[in-house]
């Protein structure tokens, strides 16, 4: 699996747009990059994942770079509940089976007033 | 849906005592995972199970640890016997399908006194 560099923390005003990124530059052409965050004392929730394109939820929004070397998790309007370790996560494709996933230590995002 | 269930949320026991985590993977997903988390290690998986078949226990850190999911509805990770440094948050979760899209449980905090 490829592995991924994440900032150690970052800081985001709550109402803010939150712009994680994650570089993967040794990704593979079948490989997606998952992104999970991990409340405090909870346990780790999905968030979005995908191959190439731009990806949409209701949760945030995954930008890939066109040679998927990296990509940005984007919460559009941070509220002080996202304050959460966000981890990017790059794994192989659907084989019909699931695969472990290996988590990082991910990115720490504190939502302030 | 009541998601993934553990069992028990807290646990403190004796050095030297078996111990047994329990968990209820969401009906239908046929993955069923059990993680460890510790602040200097972060989230290690220690063993995967799909269709009920362990896959890979290669995390399971010695023979103290043990895992079994005798159905589709129940799975037991084992320690026996305990030690201090085994005081952790056991996690479970379970997916479907080939896509890593796991849902995590709230986790067991084990504390080996």
């Amino acid at each position: 699996d490829a592995k991924t560099t994440q900032p150690t923390s970052m800081d985001c005003a709550e109402g803010r747009a939150a712009n994680l990124p994650c570089n993967h530059s040794t990704i593979s052409g079948n490989e997606y990059v998952y992104w999970y965050r991990q409340i405090h004392s909870q346990g780790p929730q999905y968030i979005i994942h995908g191959l190439k394109n731009n990806e949409t939820n209701e949760m945030a929004s995954l930008i890939i770079t066109e040679d998927r070397k990296s990509s940005t998790l984007i919460l559009p309007h941070a509220t002080l509940r996202d304050t959460a370790v966000y981890y990017c996560i790059v794994r192989g494709g659907n084989t019909g089976t699931a695969s472990k996933l290996t988590f990082g230590t991910g990115t720490r995002l504190q939502v302030t007033l | 849906d009541a998601g993934v269930i553990q069992s028990p949320r807290h646990e403190v026991t004796e050095m030297g005592q078996e111990v047994t985590l329990r968990c209820k993977p969401i009906s239908g997903h046929n993955s069923l995972f059990w993680y460890r988390q510790t602040m200097m290690r972060g989230l290690e998986l220690l063993i995967y199970f799909n269709n009920n078949v362990p896959i890979d226990d290669s995390g399971m850190p010695e023979d103290r640890f043990s895992a079994k999911m005798p159905n589709a509805s129940f799975s037991t990770l084992k320690i026996q016997p305990s030690e201090p440094r085994d005081s952790a948050v056991y996690f479970c979760a379970s997916s479907f399908g080939g896509h890593e899209r796991y849902t995590f449980g709230s986790g067991t905090r084990l504390t080996v006194v």
